[in-house]
């Protein structure tokens, strides 16, 4: 199992880019990165995912340097309604698939106006 | 937009009830999922499903039962409440790919509350 660690909070700024770092250094060959996003009450939600590089949707993009032990997730000009709690998750279907990805505790995102 | 619900949203019961909660999805994947959260804390995975008849403990043991008789139906069953199952269980269900996990989707959860 990848185990994850990433900052347990974070405040910024309305308007401001948010970067929050993922590492994982026990990542496998085959296991992916994947970013969710869950508000109070809800269930988390995907983000993104990516293997290496640098993967841009909508919502956010994901940096994964080459030796993958790490990922960061930027969020562009974050408002009061990104306020959430994010998770970083490794894993892939060759390594069991979801029933061996943990969610930890994730990083609780406070934008301030 | 996710197709999965999940029901009751909230509950109030008292000691000894016994309790299912329903979680349905209408995008016909095979993998589904209950997780477990109390306020502020980890997820954590206490039954998966393959498909129909596969049912799995997760990573954290749960005193509640599964069953997946239909692909789209999963529900989690209490057979006797207690104050200790207060908390919030959540839904969720994947396709099978053939790279990375493929996106989890979430039904809004239900928030039991045991007296």
């Amino acid at each position: 199992l990848a185990k994850t660690t990433q900052p347990i909070s974070m405040d910024s700024y309305e308007g401001q880019e948010v970067n929050i770092t993922c590492s994982h250094n026990n990542i496998a060959t085959n296991d992916y990165i994947t970013w969710y996003q869950q508000f109070p009450s809800q269930g988390p939600r995907f983000i993104i995912q990516g293997y290496k590089t640098k993967v841009t949707n909508e919502v956010a993009s994901l940096f994964i340097p080459a030796d993958r032990k790490s990922s960061t997730l930027s969020l562009p000009r974050v408002s009061l309604s990104d306020t959430a709690v994010y998770y970083c998750l490794v894993g892939g279907e060759y390594s069991g698939g979801y029933q061996k990805v943990t969610f930890g505790t994730g990083t609780k995102l406070q934008v301030i106006p | 937009e996710a197709d999965i619900y999940q029901t009751p949203r909230y509950l109030v019961i008292g000691t000894g009830k016994k309790i299912t909660l329903e979680c349905s999805q209408t995008m016909g994947h095979d993998k589904m999922y209950w997780y477990q959260q109390d306020p502020g804390m980890e997820l954590h995975l206490i039954h998966y499903s393959y498909g129909v008849n596969s049912t799995e403990k997760g990573d954290l043991s749960s005193e509640s039962t599964v069953s997946r008789i239909r692909t789209e139906h999963f529900p989690l069953t209490l057979e006797s409440a207690r104050p200790s199952h207060t908390s919030q269980y959540l839904c969720a269900s994947s396709e099978s790919v053939g790279v990375g996990t493929g996106e989890l989707f979430f039904g809004e959860g239900s928030r039991l509350t045991v007296l």
